[in-house]
């Protein structure tokens, strides 16, 4: 089947670790994109990907990185310089064409802190 | 700074009832609005509205855009406890960054029996 496949679902970060979210889709979708979302307070964009080997932050990329290396792929790694990561993290691809197109998300991973 | 807005933030009914959610915006560049459905973990596509006036439809679901008023609208009717979820706005603010959206704080549903 066609998706976004995000991994783990689950994950615990101790105090100044580096942990990596995994995201891979088979949609052929040339954009990719990472968003936070908090209680109350909807998605934020962190890091956006248009075509690989290229991407641009998005509103709240302080304390993250992430890396295009294939189109399939676009992982993101939380920081130890992230003082607040506990959120779900959402990941999302969509064609990139001049006519609109929507985006398609994953499951999710939730990231708390031990 | 783009901005939207959704209201009510969080809404009560019981089934068969028939409920009307709102999204304003204010964007530098807009090219289209989106509406989502959030149920437990990824949000899943409803509608894309592009041109004011043009209402989408999809079963109990519709929708409209009010470009010159820059609001939306997300009627359900008849609604069922299946509908219960948080319902997303976003908008797409163009420009060189393709599919950049901007999203709502979400309306929490709740759909007793």
């Amino acid at each position: 089947d066609g998706g976004i496949t995000q991994s783990p679902k689950y994950l615990f970060r101790k105090e100044g670790q580096n942990v990596t979210l995994s995201c891979e889709q088979n949609l052929n979708h040339d954009a990719m994109y990472w968003y936070r979302q908090d209680p109350g307070q909807g998605l934020r964009l962190i890091y956006y990907s248009q075509i690989v080997n290229d991407f641009q932050k998005g509103d709240i990329a302080e304390g993250y990185s992430v890396s295009r290396e294939k189109k399939e792929s676009f992982p993101l790694t939380v920081t130890s310089a992230q003082k607040n990561p506990t959120a779900f993290y959402l990941c999302a691809s969509s064609m990139v064409t001049h006519s609109n197109q929507p985006q398609h998300f994953g499951d999710g991973t939730r990231l708390s802190i031990l | 700074e783009d901005k939207v807005v959704q209201s009510p933030l969080s809404l009560v009914v019981h089934e068969g009832d028939t409920v009307t959610l709102n999204c304003s915006y204010e964007v530098t560049n807009f090219r289209s609005l989106l509406w989502y459905k959030q149920e437990k973990k990824a949000p899943t596509f409803l509608f894309m509205l592009t041109s004011s006036g043009i209402e989408k439809k999809s079963g109990r679901l519709s929708s409209i855009l009010d470009k010159k008023e820059l609001f939306s609208i997300l009627n359900i009717t008849a609604t069922q406890t299946g509908d219960s979820a948080v319902y997303l706005c976003a908008v797409d603010a163009g420009g060189t960054s393709y599919g950049k959206l901007t999203f709502g704080q979400g309306t929490i549903l709740t759909v007793h029996p």
